[in-house]
């Protein structure tokens, strides 16, 4: 069964470094999104993208971070210089179509602990 | 805006008994689904079942099974003879747009043996 996968599954890094987290959606998926959850809380929204652009951001995705779908296959999230407060596990999911709102399909994280 | 509200932080119940979890909604759209995903300690989040709100009849996938009851704005989550490998954090999840999933504070569920 096709499924999103995430890469690194962990990482650590120092405060002010850049991050770059990897997912390869599945492969028929049009709509790409990003979450985090920071530990103990909710799983929150970042950033839908679709057609090359972003479709919908929420007030978390600041100027500090940014999405790319370099190539056919791979859809990353960048943080440019990390905060303690960017600590949280994220997530990537995809989905179909945007038509009958289709179920979006999540990978398994990448845990984030900056330093 | 959509909110989720998931009223029960912990919940534990012997295994093969019964479990229902209770969550409820607010949306001003008329479609939307309702999701119930599951969170085992890999904190993975898996799709356990959806309900499109246009559809009256409630969804269930094997032991799992939901009340949707769309005037009351509630979406409960039944787990039918629960066993240990139940045990994980649920969440509840609205969408009304393709664009995002809100999500619940979730219920962390244990089976006991």
């Amino acid at each position: 069964e096709p499924e999103v996968t995430q890469t690194p599954s962990h990482q650590v890094t120092q405060m002010g470094q850049e991050v770059i987290l990897r997912c390869v959606p599945i492969s028929n998926h049009l709509y790409f999104y990003w979450y985090r959850q920071i530990l103990g809380q909710k799983v929150e929204f970042l950033v839908s993208f679709y057609n090359n652009e972003i479709s919908e951001k929420s007030e978390i995705f600041d100027d500090q971070f940014s999405v790319e779908r370099p190539d056919g296959s791979n859809f990353t999230l960048k943080i440019r210089s990390t905060k303690l407060e960017d600590s949280a596990m994220y997530f990537c999911a995809s989905s179909e179509s945007r038509a009958n709102q289709e179920t979006q399909y999540f990978g398994p994280g990448t845990r984030l602990l900056v330093l | 805006a959509q909110t989720v509200t998931q009223s029960q932080p912990e919940m534990s119940v012997q295994e093969a008994e019964t479990v229902t979890l209770s969550c409820t909604y607010d949306t001003s759209e008329n479609n939307y689904y309702l999701f119930w995903y599951k969170q085992p300690p890999s904190r993975q989040m898996i799709l356990v079942i959806r309900q499109e709100a246009y559809k009256q009849q409630n969804a269930t996938e094997n032991r799992f099974s939901v009340n949707f009851q769309k005037a009351a704005k509630s979406f409960s989550l039944k787990i039918s003879d629960s066993q240990l490998g139940d045990t994980a954090m649920y969440f509840c999840a609205s969408s009304a747009s393709a664009s995002k999933i809100i999500f619940g504070s979730g219920t962390r569920l244990s089976i006991r043996p």
